[in-house]
């Protein structure tokens, strides 16, 4: 079964320190993507980070890095130097093309970060 | 413009009532999807539109309808709604849907209430 799981439903992290939000995927997919989006309380999906199954290198964008180990089937995002405005629920996602019907996108159960000044 | 714009914001609705909720981009994308949103939880896909034509229904029940008029429009029209309909509502549009790559871009959510 394809499924994305996040095992840490709430997490703090002192301002400027950098913390790490853990992502295990499962799929006998070959070709997959995977996503990390922020979800601030207004409600607004962000996203952050994008990582292909074929990428050899890890993805980055600007303080957002996404560790990828396939072996392990896990894409845990690290948030460097966090900011008060990094406060938020974070989701990891999966994007699988789904035979005859096309590609979705399917969440895990998210994990909040709280930063605290 | 990357935006996806949903409307209206806020809704609330009684349970005999029929009321529509819109959303657009004009990005020239050419999926676009409906996700519903309870508190605290993840997004659940509902329908997928693939160049104007329904892809994807993952077993909506049919006092949700979605209609998608062109590229650019996306619609879900509501109908004898229950309270635990009540939900945060997201569009989202990406490039095409196919293959695993290509992020959804997603609007701000339309609140749904209903009593």
């Amino acid at each position: 079964a394809q499924k994305i799981t996040q095992t840490q439903p709430g997490m703090f992290v002192q301002e400027k320190e950098a913390v790490t939000l853990d992502c295990t995927y499962d799929t006998s997919d070959q070709s997959y993507g995977l996503f990390w989006y922020k979800q601030p309380s207004s409600g607004e999906m962000i996203f952050l980070i994008y990582q292909g199954s074929y990428d050899e290198q890890n993805a980055t964008e600007g303080r957002y890095s996404l560790n990828f180990q396939k072996a392990r089937k896990s894409a845990n995002l690290v948030i460097s130097a966090s900011q008060l405005g990094d406060s938020a629920m974070y989701f990891c996602a999966m994007r699988l093309l789904i035979y005859n019907q096309g590609g979705k996108l399917i969440f895990g159960q998210g994990t909040e970060l709280s930063v605290k000044p | 413009d990357t935006e996806v714009t949903q409307t209206p914001k806020h809704l609330v609705m009684g349970m005999t009532n029929k009321k529509s909720l819109k959303c657009e981009q004009h990005m020239g994308h050419r999926a676009m999807y409906w996700y519903k949103q309870k508190a605290k939880k993840p997004p659940e896909l509902m329908f997928v539109y693939s160049y104007e034509k329904l892809s994807i229904n993952e077993s909506v029940p049919s006092r949700f309808s979605p209609e998608c008029p062109n590229s650019s429009l996306l619609n879900l029209h509501l109908h004898a709604l229950q309270p635990e309909d009540s939900a945060l509502y997201l569009c989202a549009s990406s490039q095409d849907d196919r293959g695993p790559t290509g992020e959804l871009f997603f609007g701000e959510g339309s609140r749904l209430t209903v009593l």
